[in-house]
C-alpha cells in the first residue's frame, strides 16, 4: 500500500529566507505525486504536480519540487518565502492506474513565515 | 479553470438533523469526486469515491447509511450526514477529477457543529 510521510510536523521561517519542506513516499508502482496548500478554512489548493518527465517540477507562487526516484521523496522548496506563503501543506500520492484516482495525503506540514 | 464551489461553507444545527452539502463543478465535467473528512490540526481521510449514475465506494470504516452520496450528474454530488450527532462535527471537502491523470480539484470546505 501506498503511504505518504511529511517528516515535519512545523516549519518556522524568517520571511525572505528559502524554504525546504520534505516528503517521502513509499510504493511498490509508479506513481503520481502532488502538493498542495491550504489556508484556514479553506479547501486545498494545487501547488505543483508530477506525473512523468523531468524530475524537477515547477508550480504556482515560486514553489518547485524535485521528484527523486531512488530516494523516494518529493521534497518542495521556494528560494524566498513571503508573509503569504503561511499555510499548511499537504503531500500526497496518487493510488490507481488509469482513470480515478485516490489521493493519499501526507500528515501535513505547517509553515508559519516570520517578519 | 477547474473551479469546484462547496456549499455550504459552514452549518450550525442541532443533534438529530440532516445535513445535506453540496459539489459542484463549475467549468469542467467530473466522471468522479471525493469526499474527505479533516480533523483539527489533521490531514484528510478519504470517505469515499463517488462517480456518476453509480454507488458510491466507500472507505473501510465509514458508515454508508450514516454519510449518504448521491452523484447524479458529471457536476454535481452531493453529501449527507444523516441524524447528524455532536461526534460528527468536522470539517468535511470535497474534489473533483476531470478524469485521467488529471489532478483533483477542492472546494473550500464545509465546516460542520452538531451542539
Amino acid at each position: 500500500a501506498q503511504s505518504v510521510t511529511q517528516l515535519d510536523s512545523q516549519v518556522p521561517v524568517f520571511e525572505e529566507a528559502p524554504v525546504e519542506l520534505r516528503c517521502n513516499y513509499s510504493s511498490s508502482v509508479s506513481v503520481y505525486l502532488f502538493w498542495y496548500v491550504q489556508y484556514p478554512n479553506q479547501g486545498l489548493q494545487l501547488l505543483l504536480k508530477y506525473l512523468s518527465g523531468s524530475t524537477l517540477v515547477k508550480g504556482i507562487n515560486g514553489f518547485e519540487a524535485e521528484f527523486n526516484k531512488s530516494q523516494t521523496s518529493f521534497h518542495l522548496r521556494k528560494p524566498s518565502v513571503h508573509i503569504s506563503d503561511t499555510a499548511e501543506y499537504f503531500c500526497a500520492v496518487s493510488v490507481g492506474g488509469q482513470g480515478a484516482q485516490k489521493l493519499v495525503f501526507g500528515q501535513g506540514t505547517r509553515l508559519t513565515i516570520n517578519p | 479553470g477547474a473551479v469546484v464551489s462547496q456549499h455550504p461553507s459552514r452549518v450550525i444545527c442541532k443533534s438529530g438533523t440532516s445535513v445535506k452539502i453540496e459539489c459542484r463543478s463549475l467549468d469542467f465535467q467530473a466522471t468522479t469526486m471525493f469526499w474527505y473528512r479533516q480533523f483539527p490540526k489533521q490531514s484528510l481521510m478519504l470517505m469515499a469515491t463517488s462517480n456518476e449514475g453509480s454507488k458510491a465506494t466507500y472507505e473501510q470504516g465509514v458508515e454508508k447509511d450514516k454519510f449518504l452520496i448521491n452523484h447524479a450528474s458529471l457536476t454535481l454530488s452531493t453529501l449527507t450526514v444523516t441524524s447528524a450527532h455532536p461526534e460528527d462535527s468536522s470539517f468535511y471537502i470535497c474534489s473533483a477529477q476531470p478524469g485521467g491523470n488529471q489532478p483533483q480539484h477542492f472546494g473550500d470546505g464545509t465546516r460542520l457543529s452538531i451542539l
